[in-house]
C-alpha cells in the first residue's frame, strides 16, 4: 500500500513568487493535514481537510491556503513567498480526523527554498 | 512557552544502551499523546500512539509511558541500535473537535555510537 506522496520535493522559488505543493494520502484516508518544519519553531500546524472542508486552521497568515479534491488530494498554495518560509513542509493524512486516535502518517515532505 | 517541553534535547549513547527520553506537556485537556521518530530529512513515523487514560504503550523496543495526573510522558528505547540515531518528538492531540491540530515538542535529537 502506498504511503503518503508530496510532489515537489525540493523546489526554490524566489520572494515574492507563489508555490503549489501538492499531497496524495494513503488510498482510503479521508483526512489530510498540512505541517511547516523550520529549524527554529520546529513542527507547526498549518490546516486539517476532511472531506474537502478545512476543518482546522494554524496560526499562519492568509498567504496560506489550501484545498482538498473529491478523491482526497490536496494541495497548498503560499502567496507572495517570503524568506521565512523556507521549510519543510509536511502531508499527513489519516482515516478520520486525529482526535479518534488513530495513526497520523506523515510524507517525506516537500523542501521549500525561498532565495 | 511551548505548551509541549522535551529533554534532553539532544543525548548521545552507546550502541546497546537504553535510554529515557521526556516529554511535559501544558495541553489540556487533551485527546491523545504521540511520539514519533524522524530521520534526517524524511517525514516523521509514528512509534506510539496513547489516550489520557493509558498509562504504557510498547512498540518492539520503544515503550512509551504517560502520567496524566504530573503532565508527563517519557520514551524509553531499549538495546539501541545505530539505526535508532533520529529525532524523537512528543505530539499532542487536543480533544474531540481539534482535528490533527497537533501541538509538537521541541524533539530530542539522539545519536547511537559504536
Amino acid at each position: 500500500k502506498a504511503g503518503v506522496t508530496q510532489t515537489p520535493r525540493y523546489l526554490i522559488k524566489t520572494r515574492g513568487q507563489q508555490v503549489t505543493l501538492s499531497c496524495s494520502p494513503i488510498s482510503g484516508h479521508r483526512s489530510v493535514s498540512w505541517y511547516q518544519q523550520t529549524p527554529g519553531q520546529g513542527l507547526q500546524f498549518l490546516f486539517e481537510y476532511f472531506s474537502e472542508t478545512q476543518r482546522n486552521k494554524g496560526n499562519f497568515p492568509g498567504r496560506f491556503s489550501g484545498r482538498q479534491f473529491s478523491n482526497s488530494r490536496s494541495e497548498m498554495n503560499v502567496s507572495t513567498l517570503e524568506l521565512g518560509d523556507s521549510a519543510l513542509y509536511l502531508c499527513a493524512s489519516s482515516l478520520r480526523q486525529g482526535d479518534s486516535g488513530n495513526t497520523i502518517y506523515f510524507g517525506e515532505g516537500s523542501w521549500l527554498t525561498v532565495v | 512557552k511551548n505548551q509541549v517541553e522535551q529533554s534532553p534535547q539532544s543525548l548521545i549513547i552507546l550502541e546497546g544502551k537504553n535510554c529515557t527520553l521526556q516529554c511535559n506537556y501544558t495541553v489540556s485537556p487533551f485527546s491523545n499523546l504521540r511520539w514519533y521518530k524522524q530521520d534526517t530529512g524524511r517525514g516523521p513515523v509514528s512509534l506510539t500512539i496513547m489516550t489520557f487514560s493509558e498509562n504504557t504503550k510498547s512498540n518492539g523496543r520503544y515503550t512509551a509511558t504517560l502520567d496524566a495526573d504530573t503532565k508527563q510522558s517519557s520514551l524509553h528505547i531499549t538495546a539501541s541500535q545505530l539505526s535508532d540515531s533520529a529525532s524523537y518528538i512528543c505530539v499532542v492531540s487536543p480533544v474531540t473537535g481539534g482535528g490533527n491540530k497537533l501541538t509538537f515538542g521541541t524533539g530530542t535529537q539522539l545519536k547511537v555510537e559504536l
